[in-house]
């Protein structure tokens, strides 16, 4: 099983809202991450996690706060965001966070901000 | 200059043909490379993975690493509509440089029935 589960599908929210996004994995995985994907682009890299500790900040502003309360589950809490971070917020895990490891991707949260 | 080169394309193929997706890349410290697969509003699927340099094939699948050329192809044989998707290369370096995945921008594949 190499699924990583991602909720909600799509969520739509204004810039005063504060809502959450869920990853979870059960292959035993030990390192998570959050992506950032626009329209036609790469991911980007915002967060990474290893062994339940923030490992990897990519700068990322202070609106987006990641949790990772246990070794399979990771979220994503939003809070004033902006129109630009309309995108789709992809979660990902992999064995450990060292180079060998093939990072395992979920479908990914649609996210609108109004 | 970006790390990892990839053209965009899109690429337009007959069903059936043998596509060709490449990336270049610049740092020498890379060992790690992936090929993803990545269908419209759905999250990248992990189609290949290989360390250094060689080839792997995984049914019409064919991946090639020249790490001397920094140069770094997927083969599809026998394409099919199902192949439709956008292709993206990714690769990292060993875990002391951050184990970061570095992509390339994506190619856009549409196989015409």
């Amino acid at each position: 099983d190499t699924e990583v589960t991602q909720t909600p599908k799509h969520l739509v929210m204004g810039m005063t809202n504060k809502k959450s996004l869920k990853c979870e994995q059960h292959m035993g995985h030990r390192a998570m991450y959050w992506y950032k994907q626009k329209a036609k682009k790469p991911p980007e890299l915002m967060f990474v996690y290893s062994y339940e500790k923030l490992s990897i900040n990519e700068s990322v502003p202070s609106r987006f706060s990641p949790e990772c309360p246990n070794s399979s589950l990771l979220n994503l809490h939003l809070h004033a965001l902006q129109p630009e971070d309309s995108a789709l917020y992809l979660c990902a895990s992999s064995r450990g966070q060292g180079g060998g490891n093939e990072q395992f991707f979920g479908p990914g949260t649609r996210l609108t901000v109004l | 200059q970006k790390e990892v080169e990839q053209d965009p394309g899109p690429l337009s193929v007959p069903e059936g043909a043998i596509v060709s997706l490449n990336c270049t890349y610049s740092n020498s410290a890379f060992q790690y490379f992936m090929w993803y697969r990545q269908y419209s509003r759905k999250g990248p699927e992990l189609l290949m993975y290989t360390y250094s340099s060689g080839n792997k094939e995984d049914g019409r699948f064919t991946a090639q690493v020249d790490k001397s050329s920094k140069y770094i192809s997927l083969f599809i044989r026998d394409s099919q509509p199902s192949d439709s998707a956008t292709y993206l290369c990714a690769m990292r370096g060993s875990y002391n440089q951050g184990g970061k995945l570095i992509f390339g921008q994506g190619t856009e594949l549409s196989v015409k029935p």
